[in-house]
């Protein structure tokens, strides 16, 4: 157990709907990361906040993400007019942000499932 | 476009072999490269490397990174069913994001 844990662990929803995912990292982490996994394929970064400011955000993520960390500790991500395509593994990380070198944890992710 | 490769894609040996999976890299500001181990669930943290030829080691797996050659390797020794699982590369830039590679799919049979 890291310590990231995420919520729900799965989601199915339909087309057209919207879902919202929470991220709850490692108490006093500064940095958060969402990823998204397909099968088959490493995580790719989605976006990544410091404490409550998004810093970047992946030139991949359509305007149907946004993602929020609004008092600096938790995170959502959600999703608008989902698409089949969104079906994926969303990992979210979390690392101290102090120094230059620290691993991320990774919380258990969300699965979803768009039909 | 920075990118990871690793190789081979996927791999099956015997219980009691000595595997090596490779990881080769090429990213703007380059930081460190970490290997995490990923069965049915999150990645989990195996190692970060940031310094050329320096050996990282715990218990069967050891990594090491060349700098030079833009790589890095795993290996696993003594290989046990346990040890099946994705190995994913992943190298950090700038402000730490993680760029992964597709991951080793490591198959140990009894």
């Amino acid at each position: 157990d890291t310590g990231v844990s995420q919520d729900p662990r799965h989601k199915i929803t339909k087309r057209g709907q919207n879902v919202t995912f929470r991220c709850d990292p490692i108490s006093e982490h500064n940095r958060l990361y969402w990823y998204r996994q397909t099968l088959g394929q490493g995580p790719e970064f989605l976006t990544y906040f410091q404490n409550e400011a998004q810093l970047e955000k992946s030139r991949l993520l359509s305007d149907r993400f946004s993602a929020e960390r609004p008092k600096g500790s938790f995170s959502t991500l959600e999703i608008q007019r989902t698409e089949q395509g969104d079906s994926a593994m969303y990992l979210c990380a979390s690392t101290p942000g102090r120094g230059s070198y620290n691993e991320q944890f990774f919380g258990p992710g969300t699965r979803l499932t768009v039909l | 476009e920075d990118k990871v490769v690793q190789s081979p894609l996927s791999l099956v040996v015997h219980e009691g072999d000595t595997v090596t999976l490779n990881c080769s890299y090429e990213v703007t500001n380059f930081r460190s490269l970490l290997w995490y181990k990923q069965e049915k669930k999150a990645p989990t943290f195996l190692f970060m490397l940031t310094s050329s030829g320096i050996e990282k080691k715990s218990g069967r797996l050891s990594s090491i990174l060349d700098k030079k050659e833009l790589s890095s390797i795993l290996n696993i020794t003594a290989t046990q069913t346990g040890d099946s699982a994705i190995y994913l590369c992943a190298v950090t830039q700038g402000a730490q994001k993680l760029v992964f590679g597709q991951g080793t799919r490591l198959t140990i049979n009894p």
